[in-house]
């Protein structure tokens, strides 16, 4: 088992542009989170999805979006970004409702 | 609103000191506390939870309800302990809204 997968590992784009992030969850869980980790802070969660729906949110606003796939493996969307997006993007998942989560490696997001 | 406090950016300490990096949390209910470690170079992992109880790598937390805090503490420091710690908070149940702290760096010098 891989453990959590994130794809792509590095991205670069533009402000106004739009980014796909891809994720898939370690085998045998079913519910898939994001967090958005700064420079110098600690992960902050934007969403959690199980069962294809979003269960969860955390403040982010409606320019970030995601989805889940009946794999389980999820897929956040950040429309119209800022410079202040630029940042690492984790993936985790877990059993439904379960706290201990596992991270991916993360994607590194730079909007210029 | 629930928040965790880390107030140590950085910890620096020599192999076979103790080690205490500090975590506080403000949250109305009844939480889940974690500690989350990155070593060089590898992804989060969970380190310890509070309610499991148990010592992971020498490593212990215990939950003060009263203080808000959940130290995590080391009684002789390793090198290969050297790395980023988060502190979590949870809401149990349905209410998991996941929220860390900033981090602390934690060093230890041969």
């Amino acid at each position: 088992d891989a453990g959590v997968t994130q794809s792509p590992t590095h991205l670069i784009k533009t402000r106004g542009q739009q980014v796909t992030l891809r994720c898939s969850p370690k085998s045998g869980h079913d519910t898939v989170s994001w967090y958005q980790q700064a420079l110098g802070q600690g992960p902050q969660f934007i969403f959690q999805y199980y069962e294809e729906e979003e269960r969860q949110r955390g403040n982010f606003p409606d320019r970030f979006s995601g989805h889940q796939f009946p794999n389980y493996s999820s897929e956040l969307n950040v429309n119209a970004l800022l410079l202040g997006d630029s940042a690492l993007y984790l993936c985790a998942s877990s059993l439904v409702q379960g706290t201990e989560q596992y991270f991916g490696p993360g994607t590194r997001l730079t909007v210029t | 609103a629930q928040r965790v406090t880390q107030p140590e950016k950085l910890l620096s300490v020599f192999k076979g000191a103790p080690v205490e990096l500090k975590c506080n949390y403000s949250y109305s209910g009844s939480p889940e506390l974690f500690w989350y470690v990155q070593y060089s170079r590898q992804r989060l992992q969970l380190l310890l939870r509070h309610i499991s109880r148990e010592s992971i790598k020498g490593f212990t937390a215990d939950l003060n309800k009263g203080e808000t805090s959940f130290h995590l503490k080391k009684p002789f420091a390793q090198e290969e302990d050297s790395a980023m710690y988060y502190c979590a908070l949870s809401g149990p149940g349905g209410s998991y809204i996941p929220t860390f702290g900033r981090g602390t760096s934690l060093i230890v010098h041969p």
